[in-house]
Order: C-alpha cells, then sequence, then structure tokens
C-alpha cells in the first residue's frame, strides 16, 4: 500500500517564528488533505489541496502531486499553533479510503 | 451547532465487555468513516460508509460491527473488549464530488478496556 511519510517527526519553535512542514507519498495520490491535532485531541481540516498552492491566514500549503510531496507553511508561529500535523491522502478518487501520514509534532513556546 | 458529533467522550470498561459508540453529523455528507488513533498518534481507517452501505472494511476483526440506520448515523459496536483495543475512535464525515472533499472529525471517544 501507499506510504506516506512525514517530515520531522518533531519540532520546537520560538513564537513568530516561521516553519515549513513536509509529506512525501509513494505513489500518485488523488486527494491530499492537512489537519491540525489540537493538544486537546480535537482534529481540524486545514486544507484540502489535491495539488496547487492554497492559503489561509498564517497557513499555507503547496502540493506537487507529479513529485509525490505537499508543504505546509506555518509563518509567525503562535503558541495555539502547538499539536500534531498530519496529512492524509487517497490513492484513487472513490475509494473513500484516506491513508494518515506520520505526524509533525509541532510545540511553540511563548 | 457541532457538525460532528460522537457519545461518549469517554468509555472505561472492563475485558469482554460489548460497548457502542454513536456518532452523528449535520453537514447533509453522504459518506461517514470510523478511524482508530493508537498510543502513539497513528490514525488508520476502520470503515467507510457511502449513503448506508458499507465501502471499507479495512481488516478489522469481526467483533468490531459498524451500522448506519441513515446517512446522517454511523454507529460502531464492539463485542468482547480486548485490552489491544484501548485507543481514540474517531468518526469522521465527508461530501463527495463538490469539488471540496474535506473530511470533518468528531471529537473522538478515549476507549480504555481495563
Amino acid at each position: 500500500g501507499i506510504q506516506v511519510e512525514q517530515s520531522p517527526p518533531d519540532l520546537i519553535l520560538q513564537e513568530g517564528a516561521n516553519s515549513t512542514l513536509r509529506c512525501n507519498f509513494s505513489d500518485s495520490v488523488n486527494n491530499l488533505q492537512w489537519f491540525h491535532q489540537n493538544p486537546w485531541g480535537q482534529l481540524i481540516n486545514l486544507f484540502y489541496i489535491p495539488s496547487g498552492t492554497k492559503q489561509n491566514g498564517r497557513l499555507s500549503a503547496t502540493t506537487v502531486a507529479t513529485e509525490r510531496y505537499s508543504l505546509l507553511y506555518i509563518s509567525s508561529s503562535q503558541t495555539t499553533d502547538s499539536g500534531v500535523y498530519f496529512c492524509a491522502v487517497e490513492r484513487t478518487s472513490g475509494t473513500y479510503k484516506y491513508i494518515f501520514g506520520t505526524g509533525t509534532r509541532l510545540k511553540v513556546l511563548a | 451547532d457541532t457538525a460532528v458529533s460522537q457519545t461518549p467522550k469517554y468509555l472505561v470498561t472492563q475485558m469482554g465487555n460489548d460497548k457502542s459508540i454513536k456518532c452523528e453529523q449535520n453537514l447533509g455528507h453522504d459518506t461517514m468513516y470510523w478511524y482508530k488513533q493508537d498510543s502513539k498518534k497513528f490514525l488508520k481507517i476502520m470503515f467507510s460508509y457511502n449513503n448506508k452501505e458499507l465501502i471499507i472494511n479495512e481488516t478489522v476483526p469481526n467483533r468490531f460491527s459498524p451500522k448506519s440506520p441513515d446517512k446522517a448515523h454511523l454507529n460502531l459496536h464492539i463485542n468482547s473488549l480486548e485490552l489491544g483495543d484501548s485507543a481514540v475512535y474517531f468518526c469522521a464525515s465527508s461530501q463527495r464530488g463538490q469539488g471540496s472533499e474535506k473530511l470533518f472529525f468528531g471529537s473522538g471517544t478515549q476507549l480504555s478496556v481495563l
């Protein structure tokens, strides 16, 4: 099956710093999403981004499907950005099977 | 107004018992899912339903039985609970074919089997 690896596995930042999280996948995909799991366990959908670039406030994401990776950029990080970030991919559209990556655990220090 | 709600939030039970987790979504979505998150935070799909029909059963033991009485509900019943079933179970929903097939998750049910 498809492998979804995220890097780095752990990241510690000072408030105000910028960061880039990466998601690599081993096969072509039709759909890709990014999620933030906050310290209370809630999974929040950040982006639906099968290709191209999207921005939402301090967050932006880019997926280069032909090269099998996606990037999540966090600018001017805040303590509320802490948590685990996941990417999830769907190999073939209509399979209803999103495979989650290994996650990046982010801690932002005040 | 919670979009995907699941109950209970916490479930503590003894080995061998049977328990259920309920999930409801008010987003009008046609697809619902159950995911399991283990102690290392790894998220794995268990089941997906589209229009009440089972689409994916991801090699889950048959002690786990999902039931979808209608498009807005997907419940999970677990028989003969084992220690290894301890995890956080998430329900999710999405809508196909509208240009953005975002997954929306419930707040999770933390199951502890003693």
